[in-house]
Formats: structure tokens, sequence, C-alpha cells
């Protein structure tokens, strides 16, 4: 069972207009939530992430929001550009227990267009 | 970036011969992680490790073992191959098992079992 979901595949959105990424998880356990971003052939790297106790983190172009009653968490890049288009995988993490064990989403390939 | 390297980076065998991944760190972080990416299902914990020969499964364990004997290595071996275990494989590495220290991913090796 998918613990964390992001159910759109694929995004397009025009260059300079804003991006909206989604995710929903089903464990209350998470606790923390990130957000990786993966180019083809690379492996994936940190983008931002929001602990449970704030609704919402920014950094410069990403806004990253959490909705912890509907469960939802969203990724806002606004203005959205060409290098921006990218594989986009939420993840979250349990309790700290010892180790990190993130679980993560089935990624959604977001296409900036010019 | 992280100093993380992983070999090979590209492995074709076929169906019940071992194949051993090597991630190889040159950070001296504690933590290190083997994950799988497949289509649909994003990417999923294999094994971690917390130190020298300390490991714990992950979430997709099973026709995978691995081995820590220095800090800097962290070895994946699949004992008997399957056409199942044609992924791309990532290793990760972070300095703490917090969420919080942010986890850095190897670029990946693609493995066909035929």
């Amino acid at each position: 069972d998918q613990q964390v979901k992001q159910n759109s595949p694929s995004l397009s959105v025009q260059e300079g207009r804003i991006s909206i990424l989604n995710c929903d998880y089903t464990n209350s356990m998470f606790d923390y939530f990130l957000w990786y971003k993966k180019y083809p052939a690379e492996g994936p790297t940190f983008l931002i992430s929001i602990s449970s106790i704030k609704d919402k983190n920014e950094d410069g172009r990403f806004t990253v929001f959490l909705n912890k009653s509907a469960k939802h968490l969203s990724l806002h890049i606004v203005p959205s550009q060409p290098g921006d288009s990218a594989v986009y995988f939420c993840a979250a993490s349990p309790n700290f227990q010892g180790a990190q064990k993130l679980v993560f989403g089935q990624g959604t390939r977001l296409t900036i267009n010019p | 970036d992280a100093g993380i390297t992983q070999s090979p980076r590209h492995k074709v065998t076929e169906t019940g011969t071992p194949v051993t991944l090597r991630c190889h760190q040159t950070e001296n972080h504690r933590y290190m992680y083997w994950y799988r990416q497949d289509p649909g299902h994003g990417l999923r914990l294999i094994h971690y490790s917390y130190g020298v020969k300390d490991t714990d499964k992950g979430e997709v364990s099973d026709g995978y073992s691995v081995s820590r004997s220095k800090t800097e290595d962290f070895l994946l071996t699949l004992e008997s191959a399957t056409s199942s275990q044609t992924s791309v494989y990532f290793c990760a590495i972070s300095e703490g098992g917090d969420p919080r220290y942010e986890q850095y991913f190897g670029p990946g090796t693609r493995l066909t079992v035929t």
C-alpha cells in the first residue's frame, strides 16, 4: 500500500507561471516531509523540507505547504524556469528511529515550456 | 557535490547469477542507504547502515544483502539475481539519522537481469 502518493505523473507549465506539485500521505506517524528533484541519469537532490509543526516553508522560488488535517503537502515554484524541468519526488519520514527511513512518492515529471 | 560514487554504473547479468554493487563515499558520513527506483513506485529503501558492521532492513529487503566493513564502502549483493530486480539502484549518505540531515545521492547503477 502506497503511503505517499503523487497522483499526477506529469505536469506541463508555461515559463514564468506557477508550478504546483501535490502529494498525499496516509501514515499519521510521518512528521517530516521533503521534496527531491531528479534530472535524467543523475541521483535525486534535496530541494526543500518542512516539519509537521509548521504549515509553510520558503526557500527562494520554492515554497512547501503542509496541511496536516488533510494529510496533504504541495510544492509551489514561482516563477517557473526551464531548468526546473525534472522529476520531483515528495518523501516523508516517521518520528526519528535511529536512521532516516524515507518513504517516497512515485514522482511527478514537470516540464516547463518556453 | 558530496563525494559519492557507485560502481558499476551499468550492468547486464543473467538470472541466477550473483551481483554486487558498490557505493563509495569520501565524506566520512555515518549513515548509508541503498534504494531502488522503479516506474510507478518512486524510490524504495532496501537496506541501510548506521555504522561499520551495523546494518538493517528497509522496505524491500527480500533477495538482497548488504555489508559495510569500512566507513566509506557499502556493498549491496543480489545472491541470485531475478528479473524482478531489474531496476536503477541509488546509494545515499547522510551525516545524521534525523531526517533534518540531508541525504546525498550517488549517480545510480542501472541493472538489467535477463
